[in-house]
């Protein structure tokens, strides 16, 4: 198996630009979640979903972040506009139920200019 | 809401010496428990993993961990610690194993030769 996988592995973008990260799970989980991780606040769980459907959004820091599961195998993270209090590391993990035992993939570093 | 502590978020130990890294938990219910590992550049890594069944769990890389309700603890070990050792650990949380991780901060562990 390839493990869970993230694309880009980095992106460097303007301060007001979209962004978008995307995701893919390992085939068979059922369950999603992104993570964002910075110096300052560790790893924060962002929103998961079980099955496709979003269980939890309450750690989206601000209706700028929107996230979206069309099926079992894409999940995508969009940041609209982008600030540069956005940069860190998001990470998106799967699991075969709720949040024992999450894969991680390699993560996608953002830089926002 | 259940929670981690990891005291120190730096250890340095020399080669061949012991590894402890300590983490503390709060959960209101019986906690399942990880310790992950992350490398420079890289997604997070299951090291080990306590789900209510036996008290000391051995995991990859000769570490092991030994959870303690008395003490709401689930320090990490290794007896000799090696160069390739050196890297960025974190325990996490989950209660049931069937809620999302929750992290504690971190520790970088620095090993020196």
């Amino acid at each position: 198996d390839a493990g869970v996988i993230q694309s880009p592995r980095h992106e460097v973008t303007e301060m007001g630009q979209e962004v978008t990260l995307r995701c893919k799970p390992i085939s068979g989980h059922n369950s999603l979640f992104w993570y964002r991780q910075t110096m300052m606040r560790g790893l924060e769980l962002l929103i998961y979903f079980n099955n496709n459907v979003p269980i939890d959004d309450s750690g989206m820091p601000e209706d700028r972040f929107s996230a979206k599961m069309p099926n079992a195998s894409f999940s995508t993270l969009k940041i609209q506009p982008s600030e540069p209090r956005d940069s860190a590391v998001y990470f998106c993990a799967s699991s075969l139920r709720g949040g024992a035992e999450a894969f991680f993939g390699q993560g996608t570093r953002l830089t926002v200019v | 809401a259940q929670s981690v502590t990891q005291l120190g978020s730096h250890v340095s130990v020399s080669e061949g010496a012991l590894v402890l890294l300590r983490c503390n938990y709060s959960s209101s219910v019986p906690p399942y428990l990880f310790w992950y590992v992350q490398y420079p550049n890289q997604g997070l890594q299951l090291l080990l993993k306590y789900t209510s069944a036996a008290t000391l769990v051995k995991g990859i890389n000769g570490f092991e961990a030994e959870f303690k309700k008395s003490e709401t603890s689930f320090h990490l070990t290794k007896p000799s610690a090696h160069m390739s050792d050196a890297a960025e650990y974190f325990c996490a949380v989950s209660d049931f194993g069937n809620t999302p991780l929750v992290f504690g901060k971190g520790t970088r562990l620095s090993v020196i030769a």
